[in-house]
């Protein structure tokens, strides 16, 4: 299993710019969700996806957009890029274990946007 | 929401030694509570899970306790090694949902040869 991929590994951006940052798990995770992770600041929660067709907001929705059609596939779209959204954004797919979610993550994206 | 405190200085610690690492957390008591290692550039990964009604829980050379009166897990790795240095979260599911977790800024641990 390759577990959660994550493209592309860096991204420079412009002002303005719009982009997909792509997330694929061979797991069968039901569950999937994009975090942002800035110094200091620790991973904060952007999206969530409980399944195909099920998405929500976190903590930090504003400025992302996702969408989820099919199990293995959630991307997140930034529609306007802000130099506020220079971070690194990691994918993860989790399952509902014993009583649990234990999340799996992939190898992150660094994003700057300039 | 639920806050979490993890102590922001790097701990620096001779290899052979134990290392302690703190996690606190305001607000409610969560059903469980979980750590996970993340090395640079690297997404984190999980290590264990305690919960609620567990007092310690053991894997190998790691041990974490949990103790909902203080409100505080103590993650420890007994003998640490150089390879043990990395950034640990802790991590915490929102009373609002388990699918949505609060992580903790994590704790820099360096192991010393």
């Amino acid at each position: 299993n390759a577990g959660v991929t994550q493209t592309p590994k860096f991204q420079v951006l412009k002002t303005g710019q719009s982009m997909t940052l792509q997330c694929a798990q061979d797991m069968n995770h039901e569950y999937m969700s994009w975090y942002r992770q800035d110094p200091g600041m620790g991973l904060r929660l952007i999206h969530y996806s409980v399944g195909a067709g099920i998405t929500d907001q976190g903590e930090v929705p504003n400025g992302y957009n996702v969408s989820r059609s099919t199990t293995e596939d959630f991307p997140l779209r930034l529609l306007s890029a802000a130099p506020s959204q220079t971070s690194v954004y990691f994918c993860a797919s989790s399952y509902w274990g014993d009583g649990y979610y234990e999340q799996y993550f992939g190898p992150g994206t660094r994003l700057t946007v300039t | 929401s639920q806050k979490i405190e993890q102590n922001s200085e790097a701990l620096n610690i001779q290899e052979g030694k134990t290392a302690t690492l703190t996690c606190n957390y305001t607000n409610y008591s969560p059903a469980y509570l979980q750590w996970y290692r993340q090395d640079p550039g690297r997404g984190p990964v999980f290590l264990l899970l305690i919960r609620e009604n567990e007092k310690e829980k053991r894997k190998e050379r790691l041990k974490v306790t949990f103790d909902t009166t203080l409100k505080q897990s103590l993650f420890h790795i007994t003998a640490s090694q150089p390879a043990d240095s990395a950034t640990y979260l802790c991590a915490l599911p929102n009373s609002g949902g388990y699918q949505k977790v609060t992580f903790g800024t994590g704790t820099k641990l360096q192991v010393i040869p």
